[in-house]
């Protein structure tokens, strides 16, 4: 099993909806969680971190959910330029895990 | 405020060759990251630097691979001889406190 795992996707969702995805961590001792945007031909750039009590910003939430190990990402009225790769990142103990990314399309 | 700065943006070689990439992080940023990126995968961490001294470099193969961050500031990553397999995007990242991350550009090498 891999340390932190991502469903590749693609998903392919018409703008204005709401897509979720979520990444699972093998370590439970794992303290810290993001996630990160990559455009195509770009480099990761920050999109939230990930708290215990979960956090919103704007249309984007993150959740936590220690007992089953998995973090989620949820976009509600979902842009044609939220079209990217969502990776999620684990530090355990100071060392970061990167997920595969999962591949969003929004459709007009 | 300037971001993380990398060069070159782009190198073609032939296998066996030698490649050097740059990094200038943030002002201020102690931490520094160097990480590969093959196409359709995730980052993967080849070193970490604190300042002038290495944190993790568990995934970097010593034996082709390199890094230097000698005065705590720039860095330097080499790779010699380069394989096939070594062609990818090498992302440099800085961090002020070991948790958020700020990628350059990255530099996209393709090994012939």
């Amino acid at each position: 099993r891999k340390e932190v795992e991502q469903d590749p996707g693609p998903f392919n969702v018409p703008e204005g909806a709401t897509v979720a995805f979520n990444c699972t961590y093998s370590n439970s001792a794992s303290q810290s969680f993001f996630w990160y945007r990559q455009d195509c031909r770009k480099e990761p750039k920050l999109l939230m971190s990930v708290y215990s009590s979960g956090n919103e910003d704007g249309r984007f939430t993150a959740q936590l959910n220690r007992a089953s190990q998995y973090i989620s990402l949820l976009i509600r009225d979902s842009k044609l330029s939220d079209s990217a790769t969502y990776l999620c990142v684990v530090n355990n103990n100071y060392q970061l895990i990167w997920g595969a990314g999962t591949k969003l399309i929004i459709k007009p | 405020e300037a971001g993380v700065a990398q060069s070159p943006r782009y190198k073609i070689i032939e296998k066996r060759q030698s490649v050097a990439f740059w990094c200038n992080p943030i002002s201020g940023h102690a931490t520094l990251y160097w990480y590969q990126q093959i196409l359709g995968q995730g980052p993967k961490l080849l070193i970490q630097f604190q300042n002038n001294g290495v944190v993790d470099d568990s995934q970097l193969p010593k034996d082709r691979f390199s890094a230097e961050r000698l005065k705590g500031v720039d860095s330097t990553l080499k790779i010699q001889p380069a394989k096939l397999e070594d062609s990818a995007v090498y992302l440099c990242a800085s961090s002020f406190n070991a948790d958020t991350q700020y990628f350059g550009p990255g530099t996209r090498l393709t090994v012939l």
